[in-house]
C-alpha cells in the first residue's frame, strides 16, 4: 500500500473551515483514499473516501488532485467536537478485502 | 447506522489468564477484523475473517486465536495473556469488495498485570 504524509498537528478556530492536507505521491490506480478520525480513547470513525472524483457527505468534503498524488479533507464548519487525530489512508482493494494501515495522522485542535 | 459493539471498554487481567474479547456487528457484513493499536506503532492487524468459520492470520497473530461461529460475532482469544499484550484492541467490519468501508467498534483497552 502507498504511504501517506500528513502534518503532525494543526489548529483551527471554531466555526471556520479546517483544511487537512495529505500527500500520497506513490498511490496506485487501484488504491482509494480514505479518511478516518479518532477521538482520544475511542475507536476510529470513518469520515469519507474517494478514488478519483471529489466527494462530499454530511461530515466533510474530499478533494483529490487530478494526478491523485495528494488530497485535502475539508471540515466546513469546525466544532470543538471535531478535535481528534485525523488519518489519511490509501487502501488497495484488488482483492475482496484490505487491511487499514494508519500512520501518525494529524492532531487537529479546534479552539473556541 | 452501522453498529459495531465490543464486549468491554476496559479490562484488567493477570498474566497467564485466558482472555475473551467479543465483537458484534449488526450490518450483515462478511468481513470482520481484529486490530491492536499501540502508541508509535499505529494499527496492526491480528486476524480477520471473511465468512463464518473462516479466518486468516494478519500481521501479528502470535499469542492470539479467533472464533467466528456466527456471521455477526467475531471473538478474539488471548490463550495466555502476557504483559506485552497490554493494548487497545479494535474490532472492525465491512462488506467485502472494492471501495467498501471498514467500521470500527469503540475499542477495548486491555491491561495485563
Amino acid at each position: 500500500d502507498a504511504k501517506t504524509t500528513q502534518p503532525p498537528s494543526m489548529d483551527c478556530a471554531e466555526g471556520r473551515a479546517a483544511n487537512l492536507p495529505c500527500n500520497h505521491s506513490t498511490i496506485s490506480g487501484n488504491e482509494y483514499v480514505y479518511w478516518y478520525r479518532q477521538i482520544h480513547s475511542q475507536g476510529p470513525q470513518y469520515i469519507i473516501h474517494g478514488l478519483k472524483n471529489n466527494e462530499t457527505n454530511e461530515m466533510a468534503s474530499l478533494i483529490i488532485t487530478e494526478d491523485r498524488k495528494s488530497s485535502t479533507l475539508i471540515l466546513p464548519h469546525a466544532t470543538l467536537r471535531d478535535t481528534a487525530v485525523y488519518y489519511c489512508i490509501v487502501r488497495v482493494m484488488s482483492t475482496s478485502w484490505g487491511k487499514l494501515q494508519f500512520g501518525a495522522g494529524t492532531q487537529v485542535v479546534v479552539t473556541p | 447506522d452501522v453498529k459495531v459493539t465490543q464486549s468491554s471498554r476496559y479490562l484488567v487481567k493477570r498474566t497467564g489468564e485466558k482472555v475473551f474479547l467479543e465483537c458484534v456487528q449488526d450490518m450483515d457484513h462478511e468481513n470482520m477484523f481484529w486490530y491492536r493499536q499501540d502508541p508509535g506503532l499505529g494499527l496492526r492487524l491480528i486476524y480477520f475473517s471473511y465468512d463464518v468459520k473462516m479466518k486468516e492470520k494478519g500481521d501479528i497473530p502470535e499469542g492470539y486465536s479467533v472464533s467466528r461461529e456466527k456471521k455477526e460475532r467475531f471473538s478474539l482469544i488471548l490463550e495466555s495473556a502476557s504483559t506485552n499484550q497490554t493494548s487497545m484492541y479494535l474490532c472492525a467490519s465491512e462488506t467485502g469488495g472494492a471501495g467498501e468501508t471498514q467500521y470500527f467498534g469503540p475499542g477495548t483497552r486491555l491491561l495485563v498485570l
